[in-house]
């Protein structure tokens, strides 16, 4: 596609649940990042994945949260046993190196509801 | 990683010229200044990235002063459809964005 695609774009799910979160970047972009915007707030930044490596996973929120990313394209944001805090969106971004210079290109991002 | 300061929201009516800066006081020698735009449900835009002096493109003027410690973004004649949200990053790495300068553009 000509930009990031993500999926679902909203989830409504019970506290307990576990969801995942789907990010297909822009062909050939080798880095990949996930955020979290919480209703009125800024960005978060969770993780990023330079190819399918992810070097620094410390912006993880808790341990409930994981990411992988494979054949350096389509990558997965799973948020286990999932908590009413855990409700927000779900940006995902993705450029065509290690955003140093140049631009993100940002998806419509995952609307998750938590009830 | 260079800390941004920019006002947390900003009024202005159409036609007029918006001005909006953002304090980088640390900001190290191979960082570079971008600005995004994020409107209501979807993800931020970019809208333009300068390194000193002044960079301009169809949608914006950035203007990095000589030290480097502030930008300011210049969106001329906003329309109602700028009310968005504009984020100020700086740095090698563009990972972190701030809480952004809410700006509301009135009839």
């Amino acid at each position: 596609g000509a930009g990031v695609s993500q999926s679902p774009s909203n989830k409504v799910t019970e506290k307990g649940k576990d969801v995942e979160l789907r990010c297909d970047p822009i062909s050939g972009h080798t880095a990949l990042y996930w955020y979290r915007q919480r209703l009125g707030q800024g960005l978060e930044f969770l993780i990023y994945f330079q190819g399918n490596s992810a070097p620094d996973k410390s912006g993880l929120p808790s341990d409930r949260f994981s990411a992988e990313r494979t054949g350096e394209s389509v990558s997965t944001l799973t948020i286990q046993r999932t908590q009413q805090e855990d409700s927000a969106v779900y940006l995902c971004a993705s450029s065509l190196e290690l955003a140093m210079t140049g631009e993100l290109f940002f998806g419509e991002g995952s609307r998750l509801t938590v009830l | 990683l260079a800390k941004t300061t920019q006002p947390i929201s900003m009024d202005s009516y159409e036609g007029q010229e918006v001005n909006i800066t953002c304090s980088h006081n640390n900001i190290a020698t191979n960082d570079y200044i971008t600005w995004y735009q994020q409107f209501p449900s979807q993800g931020p835009r970019f809208i333009i990235q300068g390194y000193k002096t002044k960079v301009t493109n169809e949608v914006a003027s950035l203007f990095i002063p000589a030290d480097r410690k502030s930008s300011t973004l210049s969106l001329p004649r906003v329309s109602l459809s700028d009310t968005a949200v504009y984020y100020c990053l700086v740095g090698p790495d563009m990972l972190t964005f701030g809480g952004g300068t809410r700006l509301m553009v009135k009839p």
